[in-house]
């Protein structure tokens, strides 16, 4: 069984000032994680994935995420936001081994203040 | 195009309707998947096909709610006897392997009324 669980339903923040996402999982096999962000009216797009390389996984849009294996976490961070990272974001988990059914987070919307 | 691309993008219907939403995948991508989003809600997943066949169907709601592929490319969402619950944004994603990148489309946003 995999299941994943977005901390936060709403992240507010200032424009310029750091994002941190919160996002733990559970599986039963070695997982693969993801990240998707959804804009208004437009399809979801991958942030970036981790699947068994380097924890410190970077993605577009100076993204970041870092898989621990000991906390069951996949945090999003970026170190300042933009006004165009307003969206809502999505942790997704695959356990491989498993079903390979991927699974979502209920989201995360971000909120970006000038 | 190159991305997958879904139809209907709107979709409003009466109670009791049927209802038929198509997705084109990314060419020569193999493995195709059918997700349900409510409003405030993560998608929720409802078919998973390898090609042609429906590798994992544990996600359909009910007997109202099937979808083909049958040519491995192409897929049909079809829902029978639509209900207000019904209602809900049906999106597409094709992907090149199981457990690869989900490439999605914007969605069919389904209406009944």
């Amino acid at each position: 069984a995999q299941s994943v669980t977005q901390l936060d339903s709403h992240v507010s923040v200032s424009e310029g000032t750091p994002v941190l996402l919160r996002c733990n999982y559970s599986s039963s096999y070695s997982p693969s994680l993801f990240w998707y962000v959804q804009h208004p009216n437009k399809g979801l797009q991958l942030l970036l994935k981790y699947t068994s390389a380097a924890t410190l996984v970077k993605g577009i849009n100076g993204f970041e995420a870092e898989f621990k294996k000991s906390e069951t976490s996949f945090h999003l961070t970026k170190p300042s936001a933009h006004m165009s990272d307003a969206a809502e974001y999505f942790c997704v988990v695959i356990a491989s081994g498993g079903s390979y059914i991927p699974t979502f987070g209920r989201g995360t919307s971000l909120i970006v203040h000038p | 195009g190159a991305g997958v691309s879904q139809t209907p993008s709107n979709k409003v219907t009466e109670k009791g309707k049927y209802v038929e939403l198509r997705c084109d995948p990314i060419s020569g991508h193999t493995a195709l998947y059918w997700y349900r989003q409510s409003l405030g809600q993560g998608p929720e997943f409802l078919i998973y096909f390898q090609g042609t066949g429906a590798a994992d169907d544990s996600g359909l709601p009910n007997d109202r709610f099937f979808a083909v592929r049958p040519e491995g490319s192409v897929s049909t969402l079809k829902i029978q006897r639509t209900e207000r619950g019904d209602s809900a944004v049906y999106l597409c994603a094709s992907s090149l392997a199981r457990a690869g990148e989900l490439f999605f489309g914007e969605g069919s946003r389904l209406t009944v009324l």
